[in-house]
C-alpha cells in the first residue's frame, strides 16, 4: 500500500464550486506539506503544517485553506474554483523519522481541472 | 527573480551517455540541496541530498554543490533509459525550513 494517498486522482469542476483534495499517510510523520505543480512554474509550496496545531501558508497561499483533522491526514480546500487552480497538486511528508526533515514523500497527485 | 533557477530542457541524449543537471541559486541562506527525480505520472522522490559545499556520488550519480558561485550540479553516468523522467532541484536553508523547486529538466535517455 502507499504511505502517502491522495484523492481524488483527478477532478473536473466547475468555476465558484468548492472542492476538497484529501491527503493521508501512514508513515508517522508529523509534518504535511500542500504543493501544486504547473508547467514552467515547477513546485510552488501552499500550506504546511508542522503538527495538528501548527499551520502555515507558503509561497501561493491565497484561495486555498486548509485542515489538519489528524496527525495523518491533511486537505486542501479551494472555496471558490477558479480556472487559474488548474494544475496538478501534490501532498507531501517529512518526519524526523526519516533522519531528518529534508526527505519529503510524496503522494502520486492530484490532476485538477478547473472550467 | 526566481529563488531558484533550472534550464527545463527538454533534453535528449543516447544510452550510455554522460548527463549534465544543472541549477543556480539567488539565496546564498541556502545550506540543504536536493535532487528529486519525477516520472510521468508520479510524485516526486528523493534522489540525491547534499549539505553544503562538496561532491557525494551514488552510484551512477554523482551531486555537486559550489556556494561560491551558488551552482549545483547532477551528474548521471552511464545513462539508461530508465533514467528517462524530471529532474527536480530543491534547496532549503534549514532541516524542515520551506523548500524552494526548481521547474525541472526534462530527460529522455534514448536506447
Amino acid at each position: 500500500d502507499a504511505d502517502v494517498t491522495q484523492t481524488p486522482r483527478n477532478r473536473i469542476t466547475k468555476t465558484g464550486k468548492r472542492i476538497m483534495l484529501e491527503c493521508s499517510q501512514t508513515k508517522g510523520h508529523d509534518r504535511m506539506y500542500w504543493y501544486r505543480q504547473d508547467p514552467g512554474l515547477g513546485l510552488r509550496l501552499i500550506y504546511y503544517s508542522f503538527d495538528v496545531k501548527d499551520i502555515n501558508k507558503g509561497e501561493i497561499s491565497d484561495g486555498y485553506s486548509v485542515s489538519r483533522q489528524a496527525q495523518a491526514k491533511f486537505s486542501l480546500s479551494l472555496e471558490s474554483a477558479i480556472p487559474n487552480q488548474t494544475a496538478l497538486y501534490f501532498c507531501a511528508t517529512s518526519g524526523v523519522l526519516a533522519g531528518d526533515y529534508n526527505e519529503q514523500f510524496f503522494g502520486p497527485g492530484t490532476r485538477l481541472t478547473v472550467l | 527573480q526566481k529563488e531558484v533557477e533550472q534550464d527545463p530542457g527538454p533534453l535528449s541524449v543516447p544510452e550510455g551517455a554522460i548527463v549534465s543537471l544543472n541549477c543556480t541559486y539567488s539565496n546564498s541562506a541556502f545550506q540543504y540541496f536536493m535532487w528529486y527525480r519525477q516520472y510521468s505520472r508520479k510524485g516526486p522522490e528523493l534522489l540525491m541530498y547534499t549539505y553544503s559545499s562538496g561532491n557525494k556520488e551514488d552510484g551512477r550519480f554523482t551531486a555537486q554543490v559550489d556556494k561560491s558561485s551558488k551552482y549545483i550540479s547532477l551528474f548521471i553516468r552511464d545513462s539508461q533509459p530508465s533514467d528517462s523522467a524530471t529532474y527536480l532541484c530543491a534547496m532549503s536553508w534549514g532541516t524542515g525550513n520551506q523548500f524552494y523547486f526548481g521547474t525541472g529538466t526534462s530527460l529522455t535517455v534514448i536506447p
